[in-house]
């Protein structure tokens, strides 16, 4: 069964750093483009970034540009997500997701993670 | 205030039909972006329903159907059940932010 499992989510004070981790069971991580959705408690999903399959070209979205960062290990199948100078509008369900497409700036997620919360407090 | 709009609720009684808008505008949708709808059941994640305006995903059902008119699009569910109650939300790339999404529908089945 296809999967991702996100972790690394957890409580952190303002301006600190947190990575989470997201791992693609049964996945070809190198056909995918793959990428972070949030959602903050009780609001609607906010885009956060993506990264092309072959890890090339990233996205974010301007409220985490020059603070967040994504990567990928693709010899595990692992997508990361570095953020620092962490605020607390970045409190939210973090969601790993997958790309039908394997790059562009366009997207269409087809395959989402259960999520991993992040508290910023 | 997202970028694309929808009504924050609709509600049908058992087996009526309802209709959620997402209106965007030329930098998103009239741009001829596509357009990509998603479901989230309570407690949940989001799951995927049609992308590029009116292509059924995997395991839809059939009473869901998707259509678009302009730079805005919409989604119908014909025959609404109690397991469709749900936010939805619409999903589509902008010129200016990247990629977007509405603020979400809440479905309520009375």
């Amino acid at each position: 069964e296809v999967q991702l499992l996100e972790s690394g989510g957890g409580l952190v004070q303002p301006g600190g750093t947190l990575r989470l981790s997201c791992a693609a069971l049964g996945l070809d991580f190198s056909k995918y483009a793959m990428g972070w959705v949030r959602q903050a408690p009780g609001k609607g999903l906010e885009w956060v970034s993506h990264v092309s399959a072959s890890g090339g070209r990233s996205y974010y979205t301007d409220s985490v540009k020059g603070r967040f960062s994504i990567s990928s290990d693709a010899s595990n199948n692992i997508l990361f997500l570095q953020m620092s100078s962490l605020r607390a509008e970045d409190t939210a369900t973090y969601y790993c997701v997958k790309d039908r497409r394997q790059s562009g700036s366009e997207c269409v997620f087809d395959l989402w993670g259960q999520g991993t919360l992040v508290t910023v407090s | 205030q997202s970028v694309l709009t929808q009504p924050p609720s609709v509600s049908g009684a058992l087996g009526q039909r309802v209709t959620i808008s997402c209106t965007g505008s030329a930098s998103n949708i009239g741009a001829g972006y596509d357009l990509n709808w998603y479901q989230q059941l309570p407690g949940a994640a989001p799951k995927l329903l049609f992308f590029g305006f009116n292509n059924r995903a995997s395991g839809v059902p059939a009473r869901f159907s998707a259509s678009k008119s302009g730079a805005s699009a919409s989604l119908a569910i014909t025959g609404l059940q109690t397991e469709d109650e749900a936010d939805y939300y619409c999903q589509s790339h902008d010129r200016r932010r990247g990629v977007v999404f509405g603020g979400g529908t809440k479905v309520t089945v009375l």
